[in-house]
């Protein structure tokens, strides 16, 4: 039992690359979400999704997309990576609380 | 925004000692959740406390919540080499659909 399963575990891109961040759950909730997690600042919400076929803006949602592909799966994409964008990516699923996570993605822009 | 801000920001005992650690959060909420992150981990979460409770058990944790003084404390009694991790307060919001996180405390335990 995976539980969340988040690929790939590590990514270095240069400046303005695009990328897709890839997350599956087995758990079979509905709902999903993605953080970043950068020192000293906690974990902010970059996009959640609520059920299939829903999508919404969390927190910090500037410089990012997301598709909710079917129950299982939620990707996030980086259009034009910028050196902001250099920190923890975590996926989490969970109906209500509390919320199960991967183990991230640790991504560097250069 | 953060919605829950915990507090020491770092703290290093023996192992056989308690830590607390403690949480303060700014709106009302629904509840209260505590997690832990092991370096290079997801978080795992602890133990929740609905804003109806005060006191709530897990093992060697015990957490309380205060909402008139919009805080919480996480006890882990009896620490081990084990318990060195980051322990988040988190929070819920609006919907249920945005829980909030708080900035960490990192605790060391040593052996």
């Amino acid at each position: 039992n995976a539980g969340v399963t988040q690929t790939p575990k590590f990514q270095v891109l240069k400046t303005g690359q695009s990328m897709t961040l890839q997350c599956a759950q087995d758990m079979n909730h509905n709902s999903m979400y993605w953080y970043r997690q950068d020192p000293g600042m906690g974990l902010r919400l970059i996009y959640y999704s609520a059920s299939e076929g829903t999508t919404d803006k969390g927190e910090v949602p500037n410089g990012y997309n997301v598709s909710r592909l079917n129950k299982r799966e939620f990707s996030l994409r980086l259009e034009s990576a910028a050196p902001s964008q250099t920190s923890v990516y975590f996926c989490a699923t969970g109906t209500g609380q509390p919320q199960h996570f991967g183990d991230g993605t640790r991504l560097s822009i250069l | 925004s953060q919605q829950g801000e915990e507090d020491p920001q770092a703290l290093s005992i023996q192992e056989g000692e308690n830590a607390t650690m403690n949480c303060s959060y700014k709106t009302s909420i629904n509840n209260l959740q505590w997690y832990r992150q092991n370096s290079g981990r997801g978080l795992v979460h602890l133990i929740l406390i609905r804003s109806n409770e005060r006191e709530k058990h897990s093992g060697r944790l015990r957490v309380t919540l205060d909402t008139s003084k919009k805080s919480s404390s996480l006890l882990i009694t009896a620490s081990r080499a084990a318990d060195t991790a980051s322990y988040f307060c988190a929070t819920d919001s609006s919907g249920g659909f945005k829980t909030i996180f708080g900035a960490g405390t990192r605790l060391f335990v040593k052996a």
